[in-house]
C-alpha cells in the first residue's frame, strides 16, 4: 500500500531563517506530487505541484520555492522566512496520468510558525 | 476561472441523524471531477468521495453520498447517521483543468459538529 511522510511535524522558526520541509511517498512510481498551504480557518491554496523528477510548476510568487530531487521526494523552501509562511503545509500525492478521477492522498501535515 | 463555494461556516447535528454539506461550483469545462475531503483536528487530509461530471448516478461510499445537480452546479456532501467520530471540517474541491496535473481547487470548507 502507499503511504505518504512529512517531516517535521511541527516547526517554530523566526523570520528571515531558512526552511526545508520533506515529503516522501512510498508504495508508488511516478506520482504527482502537491505542496498546497492553508491559513488557519481557511481552505487549501496550492504553492507547487510537479508531475515527474526536476518539473515543479508555481502557482503562487513567493518567497517559497520547491524541488524534487527523486521520484517519491519533493521538498519546499524558503532561504529567508516571513511572517505570512505561517499556517499548515501540506503535501499529496495523485496517480499520474490518469485522467481526471485520480484523488489525491495527503501527508499528516507540518505546522510551521514563524515568529 | 474556476470557483468553490461552501456557504456554511459551521453545521450541527445530533448522532445517528442525517446531514447536508453544501457545494457549489463554477466551471466552463464540460469535463470535471469533484471531491469531498475530511480534516479532524489531527490536520489530515482524508478523501471520502469522488463524482465525474459525466457520471450518470451519484456516487456512494458507505455513509457518504454525494448529491449530485450538474444543471444548478452543486455537489452537495450526504452523511447518514451522523457519529461523533464525524465531527470534523469537511472541504469539497474540484480538479482544476488548467493544469497538465490533477491539482485540486478546494473551497473554504464547513465544520461538523456531531453531539450526542
Amino acid at each position: 500500500s502507499q503511504t505518504i511522510h512529512q517531516w517535521p511535524a511541527t516547526l517554530v522558526q523566526p523570520v528571515g531563517s531558512p526552511l526545508s520541509l520533506e515529503c516522501t511517498v512510498e508504495g508508488t512510481s511516478n506520482p504527482n506530487l502537491y505542496w498546497y498551504r492553508q491559513a488557519a480557518g481557511r481552505g487549501l491554496q496550492l504553492l507547487f505541484y510537479s508531475v515527474g523528477i526536476g518539473q515543479i510548476s508555481s502557482e503562487v510568487p513567493q518567497n517559497l520555492s520547491a524541488s524534487r530531487p527523486q521520484d517519491r521526494q519533493f521538498i519546499l523552501s524558503s532561504k529567508k522566512l516571513l511572517l505570512s509562511d505561517s499556517g499548515f503545509y501540506l503535501c499529496a500525492w495523485s496517480r499520474g496520468a490518469t485522467g481526471r478521477k485520480s484523488e489525491q492522498y495527503f501527508g499528516p501535515g507540518t505546522r510551521l510558525t514563524v515568529t | 476561472a474556476q470557483k468553490i463555494t461552501q456557504t456554511q461556516p459551521g453545521m450541527f447535528v445530533q448522532e445517528k441523524e442525517a446531514v447536508t454539506l453544501d457545494c457549489t461550483y463554477d466551471t466552463s469545462d464540460p469535463s470535471y471531477g469533484l471531491f469531498w475531503y475530511k480534516q479532524p483536528s489531527s490536520g489530515e487530509m482524508i478523501f471520502l468521495i469522488y463524482q465525474g461530471s459525466y457520471d450518470q448516478q451519484n456516487a456512494t461510499e458507505g455513509r457518504y453520498s454525494l448529491n449530485f445537480q450538474k444543471a444548478r452546479k452543486s455537489a452537495n456532501l450526504v452523511i447518514s447517521a451522523s457519529q461523533l467520530g464525524d465531527s470534523a471540517m469537511y472541504f469539497c474541491a474540484m480538479r482544476d483543468s488548467n493544469q497538465a496535473g490533477t491539482a485540486l481547487i478546494f473551497g473554504k470548507g464547513t465544520t461538523l459538529s456531531v453531539s450526542s
